[in-house]
């Protein structure tokens, strides 16, 4: 099924860790994002991309990187892991023509103990 | 700057209409956006709204918007028990990279 590809579903940190979180959209979309959503704060851009190669920074970029090597993948990140960064991740990504909206993918329930 | 801002919690019968509110700061949003949660999902496009337009309908839905008063709402009509669920509107902006500024939500609860 076409659409946005988050892994893991569910990850556990120990404070200090580093880990990856996987994005991939099979939609040949052009912009790529990541979010954090926690309750009661809607959610927050932390770093998108407007092509591959090209990323920028959102709201709240501290402790995380991204890199656009490809159209398809946009991995986020944590450098060192904190409990502060427990949170849901969620990626979205949109193809360039205006009017369309962002699709989401299922998101990334991360807990830094 | 860009803040948008939603009332948290709306509680409705099922079968009467519900209306949900936005309402954001800058007056340079291209497009108006209403996104649907449900628990443990991701967030699924349900409408969105050009800046340019004042109102859109789509089957059980209508969107209204008011940019003298920045002021944006969704409309569901004969809303369903299935309704109930997080709604956030969204902002985007031309000059932020196309990116997308959410509120914080609506909690809407649909009673049978």
């Amino acid at each position: 099924n076409a659409g946005v590809t988050q892994t893991p579903k569910f990850q556990v940190l120990k404070t200090g860790q580093s880990m990856t979180l996987q994005c991939a959209q099979d939609m040949n979309h052009e912009y790529m994002s990541w979010y954090r959503q926690d309750p009661g704060m809607g959610l927050r851009l932390i770093h998108y991309s407007v092509g591959a190669g090209i990323t920028d920074q959102g709201e709240v970029p501290n402790g995380y990187n991204v890199s656009r090597s490809t159209t398809e993948d946009f991995p986020l990140r944590l450098l060192s892991a904190a409990p502060s960064q427990t949170s849901v991740y969620f990626c979205a990504s949109k193809e360039v023509a205006p009017g369309y909206g962002y699709t989401f993918g299922s998101g990334t329930r991360l807990t830094v103990v | 700057g860009e803040d948008v801002e939603q009332s948290l919690f709306l509680s409705v019968r099922e079968g009467d209409s519900s209306v949900i509110n936005c309402t954001y700061t800058d007056s340079s949003s291209t497009y108006l956006y209403w996104y649907k949660q449900e628990p443990g999902a991701g967030l699924q496009l349900l409408t969105y709204i050009f800046s340019n337009m004042d109102m859109k309908q789509d089957q059980r839905l209508t969107v209204l918007l008011n940019k003298k008063d920045k002021h944006l709402s969704l409309r569901i009509a004969d809303t369903q028990t299935g309704d109930s669920a997080i709604y956030f509107c969204a902002e985007m902006l031309f000059n932020a990279g196309n990116m997308l500024t959410f509120g914080g939500g609506t909690r809407l609860m649909v009673k049978p």
